[in-house]
Order: structure tokens, then sequence, then C-alpha cells
């Protein structure tokens, strides 16, 4: 039973636009959503998160959307850089409870 | 510098032999975390643990063990009993209860021959 889904499993945009990655989740005891970046081979590298209490955070090019009423949450990146190009995990956990759930990730590709 | 190790990068085995993952942290994290990757997949959580001495299965637990005698150690040991051993192997660490990140260590590739 997955919790937190990606249903893009990829994702081509071309340098300067913007991309938007989607996360959806069936969990509502979840009060903390995160994002991470992860290049082949390598450990997932912490991007962005947001608490329930919030609508949206931004940092820098990174911004993430959390709609709790839809259960979703959107990561944008304006504008997108060729380096951005790697996979993008959305993860949730519920209050008080230390276990993370990751979704399948979404492969981005930003082209020059 | 802070951080997460794993070693080695790559493990080579043989089909029947159990192989122990290391993890090592020195952040000062309470808990620590296995999870597996396979090849287009997303992580997949093995063990926790959220202080020494102590550590819960998660979803795909059969097949590993693992042991937390050190707060900054946390190894994985792959059974023969695990149908499917060769994947990529993650270990995480997060500094305890609280909205936090995990932070992740390299990983490390088993290929079981």
């Amino acid at each position: 039973d997955q919790q937190v889904k990606q249903n893009s499993p990829s994702l081509s945009v071309q340098e300067g636009r913007i991309s938007i990655l989607n996360c959806d989740y069936t969990n509502s005891m979840f009060d903390y959503f995160l994002w991470y970046k992860k290049y082949p081979a390598e450990g997932p590298t912490f991007l962005i998160s947001i608490s329930s209490i919030k609508d949206k955070n931004e940092d820098g090019r990174f911004t993430v959307f959390l709609n709790k009423s839809a259960k979703h949450l959107s990561l944008h990146i304006v504008p997108s850089q060729p380096g951005d190009s790697a996979v993008y995990f959305c993860a949730a956990r519920a209050f008080n409870f230390n276990k993370f759930y990751f979704g399948s990730g979404t492969k981005l590709n930003v082209k020059p | 510098d802070g951080g997460i190790t794993q070693s080695p990068k790559y493990l080579f085995r043989k089909e029947g032999q159990n192989v122990t993952l290391s993890c090592e942290q020195n952040l000062n994290h309470d808990a620590m975390y296995w999870y597996r990757q396979d090849p287009g997949q997303g992580l997949r959580l093995i063990y926790y643990s959220q202080i020494v001495n102590d550590f819960q299965k998660g979803d795909i637990a059969e097949g590993y063990s693992v042991s937390r005698e050190k707060k900054e150690s946390f190894p994985l040991t792959v059974t023969s009993a695990q149908k499917n051993p060769t994947a990529f192997y993650l270990c995480a660490s997060t500094r305890g209860a609280g909205p936090d990140e995990q932070f992740f260590g390299p990983g490390t590739r088993l290929t079981v021959l």
C-alpha cells in the first residue's frame, strides 16, 4: 500500500522554463513533507521541506506547494537548469512518528 | 566534516553468503534507517532505529537483520534468506523527533553472483 505516489516517472523541460513535479499522498496523519534530489549511484540530497501548517515554502529557485484538502504537493523549479536533471523523490512523515514514506521518484531531464 | 559514511561503495558476494553493510554517522543523530532501491523504483524501508539498542522492522525486513549497539553505527546484514539481495542500499539518519530532514549516505551497491 503506497502512501506516497509520484505518478509521473519522467518529465522533460527546456532550460529556463518551469519544472513542476507532483506528488500525492493518502495518509491524513502526514504533517511534514520533503523533496529530495538524487543522482545515479549516490544518496539523495535534501532540497526543501514544508510543514502541514503552511501551504507554500520557497528557497531560491525551488518552491513547494501543499494542498492539504487534495492531499497533493508539488515542487516548482524556476528557471530550470541542465544541472537540475536528476531523479526527484517526495517524502512524508506522520506527526510524532519518525518513519518516512517515499514516492517512486520522477526523473527530470532539463534540455539545454 | 559531519556526515554519513557507507562502506564499501561496491560489494560482490556469492549466493548463499551473508554480508554486512556498514553505516556510520558523526552527526550525533538519534535515529538511523536502512533503505533499499531497485532500478526504476523508490526507496523502501528495511529497518529503522530511533535509539541505541532498539530497532523496528520496516516494510521489507524479511531476510535482513540489524544491530544498534552504538549511537553512531547501524550495520545491516543481508542474509542468505533474502531472495533478491542485489540492489542499491542507502543508510540515513535524523536528529530524532520533530520536523527534520533525513541525511543520506552515498549508498552501497550489492551484487550477488
